[in-house]
């Protein structure tokens, strides 16, 4: 149980294009879902909290018109990255909460952006 | 803001071997959590826990949960090659729209057979 999934796993994309990384629990709701970004050997950075059906609340430094974030269903997050740049080259990685003790994470989108 | 702290930032052991690791803070948590991260991976739940001085153990793992409610420690026993990886601590202060999740920077298990 508690199995989150990302789509894609990878993605590759010329400066300047928008990206759409999915998240989605597969076998639970998620009231909460989580959006962290992760450089080289270092710890994950929370991006976003997103809540079903409400406005995602940032982290203090991220630009909430740059990473756009949808939570349309309790199984569903989306991180849209639009007008991508070299710098926004990471590891995504989402989590989901069925409570408000636990949170299961994804396996990571690696983003490239030539 | 709320940090915790991971040390060393690598550990050496060799097979067979048992080993602790500690985590810190200056605040209170309700929750720790410890997570395993492979490379190019998610983290992976190891170990939860919920209530000051609680002690849990899965398989080869057990984790403690401080009494001051700052301090976490997770035990490693018996290490074989597929625990390298990654160790993470994470702190969990519950409350309203403000619950979320503090990570320690973490600690490379390097593992010699």
């Amino acid at each position: 149980g508690a199995v989150v999934s990302q789509h894609p796993s990878w993605v590759i994309c010329k400066s300047g294009t928008s990206v759409k990384i999915e998240c989605r629990s597969l076998d639970f709701q998620a009231t909460t879902m989580f959006w962290y970004r992760q450089f080289p050997k270092q710890s994950l950075m929370l991006m976003a909290t997103s809540n079903e059906g409400s406005k995602a609340t940032y982290e203090q430094g991220v630009e909430k018109d740059k990473f756009l974030i949808n939570h349309a269903s309790l199984t569903l997050s989306t991180l849209t990255v639009t007008s991508a740049h070299p710098e926004d080259s990471s590891f995504y990685i989402c989590s989901a909460s069925p409570n408000r003790n636990e949170q299961f994470f994804g396996p990571g989108t690696r983003l490239t952006v030539l | 803001g709320q940090q915790l702290n991971q040390s060393p930032q690598s550990m050496f052991i060799q097979e067979g071997e048992d080993v602790s690791m500690n985590c810190t803070s200056s605040s209170i948590f309700n929750t720790w959590l410890w997570y395993k991260q492979d490379p190019g991976e998610g983290p992976v739940l190891l170990i939860a826990l919920y209530k000051a001085g609680e002690l849990t153990s899965n398989g080869r793992l057990t984790a403690q949960f401080g009494i001051t409610r700052k301090d976490s420690f997770l035990n490693i026993s018996a290490s074989i090659p597929s625990d390298v990886g990654i160790y993470f601590c994470a702190g969990f202060t519950t409350g309203g729209a403000n619950s979320k999740l503090t990570f320690g920077k973490g600690i490379t298990l390097s593992v010699r057979p």
